[in-house]
């Protein structure tokens, strides 16, 4: 098993860019969450897709954030435009319904803005 | 509302001394589910433990341990004879059994150093 794919691993982009990060979740997972962590806020889950459905986005910042899961095995999270305090890392993380054993956590893709 | 608190921001202690870290849980639930995880310098979160709101059995795994006190809505991790591996971040996190899908309410971790 690959586990939770995500890409790219960092990104380096200006300001007013737009900035798209992936995640492939592990196959046969259908839950899939969006988390971000920086030193001030900690982890927090920005949406979380059941069986491709957003069920709760009320984490996601503002509307420069969107996030899509066309397919039981892709997520996007976009930021448009991209903005300094977007720096962070963010996770991708999946997991099976009624799964005890929590998410499976991808790398992560640790995004600068300049 | 779900919350966890981990007071501890930050633990140092030397290589062969145990460690104690602390979680403080809120949540209006019966049942649910308790988890550890690591996050090592490398980033990555890596799974420790899960545990059940109607099993207060204490668990052991080789030199990590847990003791879950439901009285007290506590469920604290202890690292006997800790090695420089085991340097990291440690978050406690809550789940929610019916309800709130799979969505994980995290503390704001400790950084535990372990020095030479």
């Amino acid at each position: 098993d690959a586990g939770v794919i995500q890409s790219p691993r960092h990104e380096v982009t200006e300001m007013g860019q737009e900035v798209t990060l992936r995640c492939k979740p592990i196959s046969g997972h259908n839950s899939l969450f969006w988390y971000r962590q920086t030193m001030m806020r900690g982890l927090e889950l920005l949406i979380y897709f059941n069986n491709n459905v957003p069920i709760d986005d009320s984490g996601m910042p503002e509307d420069r954030f969107s996030a899509k899961m066309p397919n039981a095995s892709f997520s996007t999270l976009k930021i448009q435009p991209s903005e300094p305090r977007d720096s962070a890392v963010y996770f991708c993380a999946s997991s099976r319904d009624r799964d005890d054993y929590g998410y499976t956590f991808g790398s992560g893709t640790r995004l600068t803005v300049v | 509302a779900q919350k966890v608190t981990q007071a501890q921001t930050e633990i140092s202690v030397v290589e062969k001394e145990d460690v104690t870290l602390d979680c403080v849980y809120e949540t209006r639930d019966t049942t649910y589910y308790l988890f550890w995880y690591k996050q090592p310098p490398s980033g990555e979160l890596v799974f420790l433990i899960r545990r059940n709101s109607f099993d207060e059995q204490n668990e052991i795994s080789g030199r990590y341990s847990w003791n879950f006190q439901k009285s007290t809505s506590s469920f604290n991790f202890t690292i006997t004879a800790s090695q420089v591996v085991d340097s990291a971040v440690y978050f406690c996190a809550l789940r929610r059994v019916t309800g709130g899908g799979n969505k994980l309410t995290f503390g704001t971790g400790t950084q535990l150093k372990v020095e030479l």
